[in-house]
């Protein structure tokens, strides 16, 4: 089951610019993780906010988290064509001792030179 | 892509047949997950294994099988019993801070 929900699917801007994407979620989490994936290749892992915060940075990335609002958004900053990436956020449960993530859909970042 | 090699980069099978992909780790990791992915979508856990001769079903298990006999394998076997096979296989370790870190990737194309 895909527990996340991102948005928009796909979001093409100019360089320089401000990227911001969205993930909704349903059920309580441990924590969530954000994750980026050049085309063909594996997930590179961004960033991870715990469910007791709020906000988290690094670099140009900044997290927040809402668990009351169940949504979590990744904003990058002053965009770079290599930016261009699928983005995913994962929400993450342990369950039994083992951490389980579950992966929303992803969006398609795309910067334009 | 960090310390996991996955192999081989593609793979290509006629129906009917089974086919076992690799995934390596030299990170020390205990845990190891195996997902697919779809065109276009996110990715979906098949099994994953907290230790040594120990794995655990995902969410879409049926038509894979895996084993792990040493801490640093967890091969995963695409089973003639899958019934849409082709698709994208990516192998995770999770470190101590709650990090996945994902091998390349194998892409199977079942004919």
């Amino acid at each position: 089951s895909q527990q996340g929900e991102e948005d928009p699917q796909a979001l093409s801007i100019q360089e320089g610019e401000n990227a911001t994407m969205n993930c909704s979620y349903k059920t309580s989490i441990n924590n969530l993780q954000w994750y980026r994936q050049n085309s063909g290749r594996g997930l590179v892992h961004l960033i991870l906010i715990r469910s007791n915060e709020r906000e988290k940075h690094s670099g140009r990335l900044r997290v927040t988290l809402d668990t009351s609002k169940k949504s979590s958004s990744l904003l990058i900053t002053a965009s770079r064509a290599a930016d261009t990436a699928s983005y995913f956020c994962a929400t993450v449960r342990v369950v039994q001792g083992a951490q389980k993530l579950v992966f929303g859909q992803g969006t398609r970042l795309t910067i334009n030179p | 892509d960090g310390g996991i090699t996955q192999s081989p980069k593609y793979l290509f099978r006629k129906e009917g047949q089974n086919v076992t992909l690799s995934c390596e780790q030299n990170l020390n990791h205990d845990a190891m997950y195996w997902y697919r992915q779809d065109p276009g979508q996110g990715l979906r856990l098949i099994y994953y294994s907290q230790i040594v001769n120990d794995f655990q079903k995902g969410d879409i298990a049926e038509g894979y099988s895996v084993s792990r006999e040493k801490k640093e394998s967890f091969p995963l076997t695409v089973t003639s019993a899958q019934k849409n096979p082709t698709a994208f296989y990516l192998c995770a370790s999770l470190s101590r801070g709650d990090e996945q870190y994902f091998g390349p990737g194998t892409r199977l194309t079942v004919t």
